[in-house]
Formats: structure tokens, C-alpha cells, sequence
């Protein structure tokens, strides 16, 4: 079965600064994908940046890159110039593809909560 | 994309009551899901709904607890029913669209007295 692992229960960073969240997964899979979601206090679930496995190009969306180590199992989040917009707890989540009828299912992490301090 | 509105956004309910948790997608999606998340935990999946089917519940979850309709592609209830103070949780529901991305309702929270 695949799990997730989010190390770092709570990080703090300061505003403009960079901070880096990790992840590690195990799967036997060789490909997949792999995910960072963001939650704000509003709940909403919002997709930050998504990796596919068969990729070796790190994903990059503006402030937001990945590390993606796959013989580590390894999938870092990096945000650059951190905003107070930012603060909210992060997920890493794996998904093994095809996502077909009853066989898989997104897993998610325990979480990171980020703080930006002004 | 996909724009999910799930209603209602909270509610404070009494133990042994019944609430239905509604979402509604903007476009029509094969797979919806819901999702449980406990108090400062992470998101644990409930059950896959599809359309024309029995919904698919994990391990931990049964359909009388959490009856669950799809009566078409674009909506989707979940019930939780005999509620009890454990169940004090914030639901979301998700569609996963072709290309392979999650996207998430805005939850609803949810409190039993």
C-alpha cells in the first residue's frame, strides 16, 4: 500500500523569505503522480502544483517548485518570496493512474502548517 | 477545471439527527468523492460515488452510516446519519476531471451536540 509522510508538522517563515516543505511516499508503483494541495483557514482544498512521475522536469507553477527525487521517494515544496497569503496548511497527496473505478485513491499526508510572519 | 459548491457550509446538530451534505459541479465528472477530515488531521477518504452505481465505501465506512446518492454527473449527497459527537468533522466532496487533478468543495463543517 502507498503512504505519505509529511515530517514537519508546523513551519514558520518570514515574509519574501523561501521555506521548503517535505514529503516522502513509498509505493512500488513506477508511475504515478504525485501533489501539493493547500488549505487555508477557509477550508478550501486548492491545488498548488502537481508532478507526474515519468516526468524528470521538477514541476513549476510562479513561487511554487517541486524537488522531485524519485529513487529517494522524495517530494519537496519550495515556495520562493513567501507571501502572508501563504499561511495555510499544506498536503503532499499521491495518486496512481489510471484513477479507474475502486482501485485507487488519492492519499494524502498529515499536513504541514505554514505560518508567514510580516 | 471544475467549480464544486457544496452546501451546507456548517451546521451545529443534535447526536442521534441526520444531516445531508449536498455538491454540486459545475460540469459533468464520472468520479465524486468524499472525503472526512477530523479535527486538525489529515483527509481520509469515505467513498466513491459514480454514477448509475452503489456508491464505494473505504474501510471504516458503511452505506448506513454514510448513504451516499449520484443521481446524475453533476450532483452528489452524502448523508451522516444517527450523528454523534465523533462525528464532528469537516466533509468535502471532490471530482477528479480528465486530466487527472482533484479539485475540492469548500467543506462543511459540521457539529454534533
Amino acid at each position: 500500500a502507498q503512504t505519505v509522510t509529511q515530517s514537519q508538522p508546523e513551519m514558520s517563515v518570514q515574509e519574501a523569505e523561501t521555506v521548503t516543505l517535505s514529503c516522502t511516499y513509498d509505493t512500488s508503483e513506477n508511475n504515478y503522480y504525485l501533489f501539493w494541495y493547500k488549505q487555508p483557514p477557509s477550508r478550501q482544498m486548492i491545488l498548488v502544483i502537481r508532478q507526474e512521475a515519468y516526468k524528470q522536469q521538477n514541476a513549476t507553477e510562479n513561487r511554487f517548485s517541486v524537488n522531485f527525487q524519485k529513487a529517494a521517494k522524495s517530494f519537496s515544496l519550495k515556495i520562493s518570496d513567501s507571501q502572508l497569503g501563504d499561511t495555510a496548511m499544506y498536503f503532499c497527496a499521491f495518486m496512481k493512474p489510471p484513477r479507474s473505478y475502486n482501485t485507487d485513491k488519492l492519499i494524502f499526508g498529515t499536513g504541514t502548517r505554514l505560518q508567514v510572519f510580516p | 477545471s471544475a467549480v464544486i459548491s457544496q452546501k451546507p457550509s456548517r451546521d451545529i446538530c443534535q447526536r442521534g439527527t441526520s444531516l445531508t451534505i449536498q455538491c454540486q459541479v459545475d460540469s459533468q465528472v464520472t468520479m465524486m468523492f468524499w472525503y472526512r477530515q477530523q479535527p486538525g488531521q489529515s483527509l481520509t477518504l469515505i467513498a466513491t460515488a459514480n454514477q448509475g452505481s452503489e456508491a464505494t465505501y473505504e474501510s471504516g465506512f458503511v452505506i448506513d452510516k454514510f448513504p451516499i446518492s449520484r443521481p446524475n454527473l453533476t450532483f452528489s449527497t452524502l448523508t451522516v446519519s444517527n450523528m454523534s459527537p465523533e462525528d464532528s468533522s469537516i466533509y468535502l466532496c471532490s471530482v477528479e476531471t480528465v486530466n487527472t487533478e482533484a479539485f475540492f468543495g469548500q467543506g462543511t463543517r459540521l457539529t454534533v451536540v
